[in-house]
């Protein structure tokens, strides 16, 4: 029930395309959905994120999606752009211990 | 603003040696700090959370004696990796949050290898 479900594993997207990935959760007591952007040997980095109580926020050329119901989240990236390409992760937490339960990451790779 | 360092990046050291790891919350408080480990193309594990003047609180199946995580700041976490065996080759990242807590801030990482 603390498992965050990602997918896809990695994708593949033309410049200039829209990049789109998928988490499902189980746990309702989850209340914060945020996306790390990682790059190869660094720290993960705070892309944007999103509480239950909105359905879509929106920075710059990334889009969040949340379905409370169907309890899933989606990164979406508009205008995929080489530089963007990473490995993505969303994670959720629950306010009783904020610990982040990450996704399995998707690694995305945006072709010029 | 919410930068976190760690020192060194990365670190070569023989088998049965300690490697001390810090983490640095550069321009804010940080009241609760994380350490997690990383394996190659896999995700983020979270191995204990610290509270400045508190034990730490380890994840379940990770060895307490053997990962020492000290948070004797507001600003300063530090994770030692005693008696290093090579199975502890990995990449060590730490986070650190504020207030609330629920944003953390991830720290560049340290490549450990044990040799």
């Amino acid at each position: 029930q603390q498992q965050v479900k990602q997918s896809p594993q990695s994708l593949i997207v033309q410049k200039g395309g829209i990049s789109i990935i998928n988490c499902a959760y189980e746990n309702t007591a989850f209340d914060y959905f945020p996306w790390y952007q990682q790059f190869p040997g660094k720290g993960p980095a705070l892309l944007i994120a999103i509480r239950p109580d909105v359905s879509e926020k929106k920075e710059g050329r990334f889009t969040i999606s949340f379905n409370k119901s169907a309890k899933q989240f989606s990164l979406h990236i508009m205008d995929s752009q080489p530089g963007d390409s990473a490995t993505y992760f969303c994670a959720a937490s629950y306010g009783a211990t904020n610990k982040l339960i990450f996704g399995t990451g998707t690694l995305l790779a945006v072709q010029p | 603003g919410a930068v976190v360092s760690q020192h060194p990046s990365r670190v070569i050291c023989k088998s049965g040696t300690s490697v001390k790891i810090e983490c640095r919350s550069l321009d804010f408080q940080a009241t609760t700090m994380f350490w997690y480990r990383q394996f190659p193309k896999k995700s983020l594990m979270l191995m204990a959370t610290s509270n400045e003047g508190s034990k730490a609180t380890y994840e379940q199946g990770v060895e307490k004696d053997k990962f020492l995580i000290n948070h004797a700041s507001l600003t300063l976490s530090t994770l030692t990796v005693t008696s290093a065996h090579p199975e502890d080759s990995s990449f060590y990242i730490c986070s650190a949050s504020w207030g609330r807590g629920e944003t953390q801030y991830f720290g560049p990482g340290t490549r450990l290898l044990v040799l």
